[in-house]
């Protein structure tokens, strides 16, 4: 079946715009996850969710950072106001979250963000 | 912040080495540990969950252990292939819902 799709691959902005990034998971696959990773750094986990809902929100990085999740399907990653440093691959990967924490992930191919 | 610390930064192995690599990260408040292969241009593929003190895990060449006391996983790759080329990432959930990577170790198998 299809995997994890995340949308655009590419995004160039202009600092001080907003993005949104998308995420579409596995078919059936309750739990959803993003991370990005920066320039020369490692991978950074930045929240996630079960079902509709995310438990800890203390990853993400500022308040400029927002993520939802409707109806247990899409999610969407919001950045206000880009700042030059929210440059970098943004990924988000899927699983079937009966255990969110033990389950196998499965990830997208990530969107490259540029902030000019 | 906690610290997964992921041990050699990078190695180069002759085509049918075996060889082997280390993930240290807190003892404390340990939920899971999940190890990664990572080839370029590529997205992370799982490999490992790993949850119990003393589990031994195998996917064909590739084995990895667990010691949750002293806090420590090792990932064993026998006979390395030049596919093998990656970077390998470990990444451990606490008790607390979050999730803290190691920076890698990046394998280069020279056939």
């Amino acid at each position: 079946g299809a995997g994890v799709s995340q949308s655009p691959s590419n995004k160039v902005t202009e600092k001080g715009k907003d993005v949104e990034l998308r995420c579409d998971p596995i078919s059936g696959h309750t739990a959803l996850y993003w991370y990005r990773q920066s320039l020369g750094q490692g991978l950074e986990f930045l929240i996630y969710f079960q079902g509709n809902s995310a438990p800890d929100k203390s990853g993400l990085p500022s308040d400029r950072f927002s993520a939802e999740r409707t109806g247990g399907s899409v999610s969407t990653l919001t950045i206000q106001r880009t700042q030059q440093e929210d440059s970098a691959v943004y990924l988000c990967a899927s699983s079937l979250g009966g255990t969110s924490r033990t389950d196998t992930q499965y990830f997208g191919p990530g969107t490259r963000l540029t902030v000019l | 912040i906690l610290n997964v610390e992921q041990s050699p930064q990078s190695l180069h192995v002759q085509e049918g080495d075996s060889t082997n690599f280390t993930c240290s990260f807190p003892s404390s408040n340990f939920y899971a540990l999940h190890w990664y292969r990572w080839e370029t241009a590529k997205s992370p593929e799982a490999l490992f969950v790993m949850t119990l003190n003393g589990d031994e895990k195998k996917k064909g060449r590739i084995s990895a252990t667990l010691n949750t006391k002293e806090g420590y996983s090792y990932l064993y790759i026998k006979g390395s292939q030049p596919e093998d080329s990656a970077t390998y990432l470990c990444a451990f959930w606490d008790t607390g819902n979050q999730f803290y990577f190691g920076t890698g170790t990046s394998l280069t198998v020279i056939p």
